[in-house]
Formats: C-alpha cells, structure tokens, sequence
C-alpha cells in the first residue's frame, strides 16, 4: 500500500531552527510537496521537490531523497506564526497525491 | 497566483436537511477539482475527483448518493450533503489544480465548516 510517516508533534523555540520529516513509500513518484495548515484554515502551499536536492525559499527549505524516500522541511529563524501543521504530500504515477497526517509544530516562546 | 473561492465558509443546519457548497477557480479554469473533508486534529480525506462533464469519482467509503458533486463549468464545482446528519459535521475543502504543467500545486478553498444540529 501507499505510505507517508510524519511526526504526529514537534516542539521548538522561537528563534531556532527545526526540521520536520517525511518519509514515503507510493507506486510510483510525481514530486513531493509541503502544505501549512492553521488551525481551522484550509492548507496553504509551502514547496514542491521533484528531483533531488534542497529547495530554499526564504525561512523555508525543503529536501528530497528519491531513492531514499525521504524528505523534510527546515524552518530557520522560527516565528510564533509558525505555529502549525506541516503536511507533507506525493504525487503518485496516477498524479493522485498522497497525503501526511500532518506535523503539529508547537513554538513556544 | 490561482486562486480558489470556497462559499459557504461555515453554516450550521438541522438534521435531515441539505446543504451545497461552491467551490470557483477564480483565474484559472479547472477541469478537476478535489473534495476533502477534515475532522478535527485529523488529516486531509479525499472524499472524491470532480471531473468537469462527466461524474465524479469518489473515494472507498463515500456515499455518492449522499455526497452529490457537480461540476458543471470549468469553473465551478458544487458539493452538496443530503439529508445531513450530526455524524456529517465537519471541514470541507475543495481544490483544483492550475493547468501550469505537472508541478502545479493544489490550490485550497478556504473550507467550509459545516454543523449539523
């Protein structure tokens, strides 16, 4: 069956850096991508890897290991805004996307 | 960037009454949309494909005869939830994909928060 492994909650400090995995197990690989979702709100999207590597936009950095399965999204310079949960989804070989149950990210100050 | 529009954002009905919801691609024509449903502290739920002029595909476990999509428009996309039931409380969202080419992102509504009293 198609698998996708996030921690269920991760705890950091205002200021400091985390990393939130992914890792995955599909039929198939169409890229990767990485979703913020407020409580109450709907996902809003973060990043998308396809092909190895580290993706950086601005506070946000996500990297991919296709042979690996395996992906995370580091956030530098945490913000209490950034109280969130991170989802992690793939694109399988039907373009369906497979979803994470979603990191809840607690920053405290 | 795509945007797509979501109405109603919350609405709170009786038992055993009908409730519809939107979804528009406001710059962008849509020929599949996605509708998800989120309980809480859960993760997203496809419930079903909506494929413009033709019938949706739903996901295992999802009554088509109580969750009816249209998707009559390239731009538009309704879910409607008959004869609700308080077991039907829940977030809903719809999504679409831009047809920018195979890394296009989902782009969200803004959920609907439906209530079932």
């Amino acid at each position: 069956g198609q698998n996708i492994d996030q921690p269920t909650e991760m705890t950091a400090t205002e200021g400091a850096i985390v990393q939130i995995n992914c890792t995955y197990q599909t039929s198939g690989f169409n890229g990767l991508f990485w979703y913020q979702q407020h409580a109450g709100e709907a996902p809003t999207f973060l990043s998308y890897n396809v092909l190895d590597g580290l993706e950086e936009k601005g506070r946000f950095s996500s990297f991919l290991s296709r042979s690996k399965g395996y992906s995370y999204l580091l956030l530098k310079e945490l913000q209490m805004k950034d109280s969130a949960s991170y989802l992690c989804a793939v694109r399988d070989s039907n373009y369906q996307l497979i979803w994470g149950a979603g990191t809840k990210l607690i920053i405290k100050p | 960037g795509a945007v797509v529009s979501q109405h109603p954002s919350r609405v709170i009905c009786k038992s055993g009454t009908s409730v519809k919801i939107e979804c528009r691609s406001l710059d962008f024509q849509a020929t599949t949309m996605f509708w998800y449903r989120q309980f809480p502290k859960q993760s997203l739920m496809l419930m079903a494909t909506s494929n413009e002029g033709s019938k949706a595909t739903y996901e295992q476990g999802v009554e088509k005869d109580k969750f009816l999509i249209n998707h009559a428009s390239l731009t538009l996309s309704t879910l409607t939830v008959t004869s609700a039931h308080p077991e039907d409380s829940s977030f809903y969202i719809c999504s679409a994909s831009s047809p920018a080419g195979g890394n296009s992102p989902l782009h969200f509504g803004n959920g609907t928060r439906l209530t079932v009293t």
